[in-house]
């Protein structure tokens, strides 16, 4: 029974390009929740999805950020024209229902920007 | 919004001793208080959560307790060994909502 799994672990990006974070939550589970870590932070909660939906992206930046969770597939947080400061720890959770209880968190994408 | 603030930054005991890490939170209307452990490379995993109808909860060498009047709760670890060695986060959130508000992390050293 797979927990949430990220990929990549790694990635690195130079200054202007795309950044595509990847999140498959646990089976069963159709609530995603993508959440920042800056260093010395701790996380930060950025957006929430269901299936083909947003239901709360309060917390995304407003430009060059964007997450989706389409019907098939996993859920993707697109980072475009990347910036030092977008360097972080991205981290996503899953839940069966929408709720903060029983979140299961996956092991995180570590994005550098150089 | 909910403001979260967490103490010590980092703690250093020797194995076998406890620990004891401190959370305030700022909005009365949060009633769910989870404690995460992260170590080096991984996700946070939760190991303990309390709710607002409760005062204090034990799982074998940790426990948890919140005072809603002072709106601070704490995490207690007794028996301290090296493996308890990591960055650990108190969050605080309404027992509806959905998203985590955390703190800033303990990072804790067992030395053996």
């Amino acid at each position: 029974n797979a927990g949430v799994m990220q990929n990549p672990r790694h990635l690195v990006r130079r200054r202007g390009q795309e950044a595509r974070l990847r999140c498959s939550p646990m089976k069963g589970h159709s609530h995603v929740y993508w959440y920042r870590q800056l260093p010395e932070e701790g996380l930060k909660f950025m957006v929430y999805l269901q299936k083909e939906n947003i239901i709360d992206e309060s917390g995304m930046p407003k430009e060059r950020f964007s997450a989706e969770f389409p019907k098939e597939g996993p859920s993707i947080l697109r980072i475009q024209q990347v910036v030092r400061g977008d360097s972080a720890a991205y981290f996503c959770a899953s839940s069966h229902r929408g709720t903060n209880y029983g979140y299961t968190f996956g092991s995180g994408t570590r994005l550098t920007v150089v | 919004g909910e403001n979260v603030e967490q103490h010590p930054s980092t703690l250093s005991v020797q194995e076998g001793d406890s620990a004891v890490i401190k959370c305030t939170y700022s909005d009365s209307a949060s009633n769910y208080f989870p404690w995460y452990k992260q170590e080096l490379g991984k996700g946070p995993q939760l190991i303990i959560d309390i709710r607002s109808n409760v005062g204090e909860k034990k799982d074998q060498r940790i426990a948890v307790t919140l005072n809603k009047t002072a709106k601070h709760f704490s995490l207690h670890i007794t028996e301290t060994q090296p493996e308890d060695s990591a960055v650990y986060f108190c969050a605080a959130s309404t027992d509806s909502g959905y998203a985590l508000n955390f703190g800033k992390g303990t990072s804790l050293l067992v030395t053996p």
